[in-house]
């Protein structure tokens, strides 16, 4: 079965200092990996994903991810962090046996302090 | 460009009334997607579809029905509201049974039932 585990609920940095939102998932097969961010009243963006090629995934706005499958990890990190970073991020995954489904994380909110 | 756009973005409902909430994309993408998301949670999957006229339960169903008609349309229908369905609903859509896509959302239609 896939899931996804998004270890913080909440994560707090200083504007300026570097990001990590941690995210484990588990999968039967070969995942493909995500990483969307949602901004308050806002659908979900795609900041990045993970598909078999390169293991460190360069996305939008400066983020990226490492895939580790030893540690079946899909970490996203900025190495500073910008006021208008704030948000909920979710890690999703999907490999070929969930088909098209989609599962996702509960979410880690990011707070930036200025 | 639209992408995905949902209609209406909020609505009060009265316990027992029913409503459609209505979801179009511009993209010519073959799936469509609903979830719902509930404070503290990731999305479930309420239904799905893989092109016009074919559908599919996801991970929670139960209350909700949805039609495919054509490929750009995918509206849930909510018959008898409960409660239970306060939440925020996102339509996505993507282009290829391929899990190497990612998925498209809408901004999302904010339903309270009373």
């Amino acid at each position: 079965a896939q899931s996804v585990t998004q270890l913080d609920s909440h994560v707090s940095v200083s504007e300026g200092t570097p990001v990590l939102l941690r995210c484990n998932y588990s999968s039967s097969y070969s995942p493909s990996l995500f990483w969307y961010v949602q901004h308050p009243n806002k659908g979900l963006q795609l900041l990045l994903k993970y598909t078999s090629a390169a293991t460190l995934v360069k996305g939008i706005n400066g983020f990226e991810a490492e895939f580790k499958k030893s540690e079946t990890s899909f970490h996203l990190t900025k190495p500073s962090a910008h006021m208008s970073d704030a948000a909920e991020y979710f890690c999703v995954v999907s490999d070929s046996n969930t088909g098209n489904q989609f599962y996702f994380g509960t979410g880690t909110s990011l707070t930036v302090i200025p | 460009n639209a992408g995905v756009t949902q209609t209406p973005k909020f609505r009060i409902l009265k316990i027992g009334q029913s409503m459609t909430l209505q979801c179009a994309q511009d993209m010519n993408h073959n799936y469509m997607y609903w979830y719902r998301q509930d404070p503290g949670m990731g999305l479930k999957l309420i239904y799905y579809s893989v092109g016009a006229g074919i559908t599919d339960k996801g991970e929670v169903p139960n209350g909700y029905n949805v039609s495919r008609s054509t490929t750009e349309d995918f509206p849930l229908r909510l018959e008898l509201a409960a409660p239970s369905q306060t939440s925020v609903y996102f339509c996505a859509s993507s282009y290829l049974l391929n899990v190497n896509q990612p998925q498209h959302f809408g901004d999302g239609t904010r339903l309270s039932i009373l």
